[in-house]
């Protein structure tokens, strides 16, 4: 299996600041079709996950133009340019490219 | 707008069979180009991917659990269904379905339903 590791495990962000969170795979998430299927989700206290970001940087329709995605390979990132009061919440990478398909650990954003 | 709802008895006796069923509204199981998934979130909230059903009835498994796991669909009820088999206490957890399209991102999820083993 393919072990998707983030960090940090929690990031306490002043609002307006920005954040970033890292997620490193343990092989290339290059699938032979030529894609790297990397997303982001979002889930905020009490609820479901939240498609935010695919294919490493394609933001989902009405996602915030401050989320962004970027990396390559086994290394990405998730970047929120200035944090909102409504972006609290955890945030997973997941890769889609290898089965199973597997999820990192989640980092936490608060609001210090 | 698609929703998809999931629904089954929140608590389980531990060896007995955990049985959940995910109603999709708003769009058909059989339009195909989407795999039908389950995925569970365990208390600590890490998420794992149980499998998928494509409305064909081919489905993939988590080989974790392939072997105590059973994914079905009723294409007349718009529905698919799972099946956990000796269930632990291990196996307390939110259960989702949601839809993974061709693309291979995971586009809808429901809201979740808690199910706790325990006797």
């Amino acid at each position: 299996d393919i072990v998707m590791t983030q960090t940090p495990l929690s990031s306490p962000v002043t609002l307006g600041q920005p954040a970033s969170i890292s997620c490193k795979s343990s092989q290339s998430l290059v699938h032979r079709d030529g894609n790297t299927y990397l997303s982001w989700l979002q889930q905020r206290p009490g609820q479901p996950p939240r498609l935010l970001i695919y294919k490493i940087s394609y933001r989902v329709s009405g996602v915030p133009d401050r989320f962004s995605g970027s990396g390559a390979g086994t290394d990405f990132t998730l970047k929120i340019s200035r944090v909102e009061a409504e972006d609290v919440g955890v945030y997973y990478c997941m890769q889609a490219t290898q089965f199973p398909l597997t999820f990192g650990g989640g980092t936490k954003v608060e609001i210090k | 707008q698609l929703q998809l709802q999931e629904s089954g008895p929140g608590l389980v006796r531990p060896s007995q069979t955990l049985s959940l069923t995910c109603t999709v509204s708003g769009g058909s199981i059989s339009s195909g180009g989407y795999y039908w998934s389950w995925v569970r979130q365990f208390p600590g909230e890490g998420l794992e991917w149980i499998g998928y059903i494509y409305y064909s009835g081919s489905t993939l498994y988590n080989p974790s659990l392939r072997s105590l796991v059973v994914i079905s669909v009723d294409t007349s009820k718009n529905q698919f269904s799972l099946e956990l088999r000796s269930v632990t206490a291990a196996d307390t957890a939110v259960y989702y379905c949601a839809r993974l399209p061709a693309g291979r991102e995971f586009d809808y999820w429901g809201q979740g339903l808690l199910v706790t083993v325990s006797s």
